[in-house]
């Protein structure tokens, strides 16, 4: 059964700082890896999708990577800003067919 | 385009009662997924729906049920509400079945809260 893990649960930082966001998964057998944002209350927006045979990919200042054989994904964002407060979720496809199993997620506040 | 719409936004019902949300995905997309997310966790898969077929269903009582329409809407069905029934009910869409997985583009959610 795929598990997916998200560290920090939770993560505060100053404007303008780089920061790193872990998310872990047990299965190595992925088709791909998506990341999600999502504001309080409110659904999921997409981020990033990288696929298994890819490594990263990028979108301005967020940047995914994937290592598929340790199970390990990172979301890079740069220069942080207050409206990138939220709280991200990793989530991963296994097997065919659109069924994800997401982290729990990891909630962040940029301040000024 | 409009995204995925899901309706209604917010919904308030009583133990052991019944319950219809609903999802139009995307113009031109042909899946729906349906999640639920407590507070505080991760979205769970609840069902995919493809060309109005059940594709997938995740670990959750028969209580819930899903259907897919001609237009591709599709509707969640549960019965005999529980507290534990509480949470943010969340409908995906993408292009096709995702037979090597896709982007899916989600909705913005039915808040259900059963007294």
């Amino acid at each position: 059964k795929q598990e997916v893990t998200q560290i920090p649960a939770a993560l505060s930082v100053p404007e303008g700082e780089n920061l790193v966001l872990n998310c872990s998964f047990t299965d190595s057998a992925i088709y791909n890896l998506q990341w999600f944002r999502q504001d309080p209350g409110k659904g999921l927006t997409s981020l990033l999708l990288i696929q298994s045979s890819q490594r990263e990919q990028t979108s301005g200042r967020l940047n995914a990577s994937l290592d598929k054989s340790s199970g390990r994904s990172t979301l890079y964002i740069a220069a942080s800003q207050p409206g990138d407060s939220a709280t991200y979720l990793c989530a991963v496809i296994t097997g065919g067919g659109n069924k994800l199993t997401f982290g729990t997620g990891t909630q962040l506040k940029v301040e000024l | 385009d409009a995204g995925v719409t899901q309706s209604p936004t917010h919904l308030i019902k009583t133990r052991g009662q019944h319950v219809t949300l609903r999802c139009s995905p995307i113009s031109g997309h042909k899946s729906v997924s349906w999640y639920q997310q407590v507070l505080g966790q991760g979205p769970q898969f609840i069902f995919q729906y493809y060309e109005k077929e059940e594709r997938g269903r995740g670990n959750f009582p028969d209580r819930f049920s899903a259907r897919q329409f001609p237009n591709y809407s599709s509707e969640l069905n549960v019965n005999a509400l529980l507290l534990g029934d509480s949470a943010l009910y969340l409908c995906a869409s993408s292009l096709e079945a995702g037979y090597f997985g896709e982007t899916q583009y989600f909705g913005p959610g039915t808040r259900l809260l059963v007294l």
